[in-house]
């Protein structure tokens, strides 16, 4: 079974800084990590996703994150926040080999200050 | 659009009444879930399908019980509803054959009283 640990429930930042927000996991096979992003009272959307290759990967809103297998982590950045970025963030692991689902982190939730 | 639908979007219920989650999807996806959404707690896996004809319970199962009617429709129904079942519920889809990630409903906010 996976776990993920998102180990901040708050982000506060200022506008224009940049911001991490970590995300590590645990599981005893190959698997696919994501990050989503929930705006209030609004769905999911898929910021990005590794599935294999580069570990480096680009998303959507100038977001991106870094699969880094031995620290089985996988931070989430950005190098300048906009007050429109003011969302819950949740990274997701699923195993590669089943379809039984995503395991998601609690969420981490990313103020932007003026 | 492509994608996942999920009715009602809105529903309140009294305890110990019942009702049925409808989602569909029309991507031709395999696999289908139903997660639920309560404060700090992310999103938790309720049941899933992952293929048609297939049931399996999740992480939250209990109080639940679902139906893959046909590749593209799966039930959540709430047999007696209890407060504790209050939430925001949301579906998704997937293909392992193609697998490109899951895509998700706009979600159902459910308030038991």
């Amino acid at each position: 079974a996976q776990s993920v640990t998102q180990l901040d429930s708050q982000v506060p930042v200022f506008e224009e800084a940049p911001v991490e927000l970590r995300c590590n996991y645990s599981s005893s096979v190959s698997v696919y990590l994501f990050w989503y992003v929930q705006y209030p009272n609004q769905g999911l959307q898929l910021l990005l996703k590794y599935l294999s290759g580069s570990t480096l990967v680009k998303g959507i809103n100038g977001f991106e994150a870094e699969f880094n297998k031995s620290q089985t982590s996988f931070h989430l950045r950005k190098p300048s926040v906009h007050i429109s970025d003011t969302a819950e963030y949740f990274c997701a692991v699923s195993d590669q080999g089943y379809a039984d689902g995503l395991t998601f982190g609690k969420g981490t939730h990313l103020i932007i200050q003026p | 659009n492509a994608g996942v639908t999920q009715t009602p979007k809105f529903q309140v219920l009294k305890t110990g009444q019942s009702m049925t989650l409808q989602c569909a999807q029309d991507m031709n996806h395999n696999s289908m879930y139903w997660y639920r959404q309560d404060p700090g707690m992310g999103l938790r896996l309720i049941y899933y399908s992952a293929s048609e004809g297939t049931t399996d319970k999740g992480e939250v199962p209990n109080g639940y019980n679902v139906s893959r009617l046909n590749k593209r429709e799966f039930s959540l129904r709430l047999e007696s509803a209890a407060p504790s079942q209050t939430s925001v519920y949301f579906c998704a889809s997937s293909d392992r054959q193609v697998f490109y990630g899951y895509t998700f409903g706009s979600g159902t906010r459910l308030t038991v009283v």
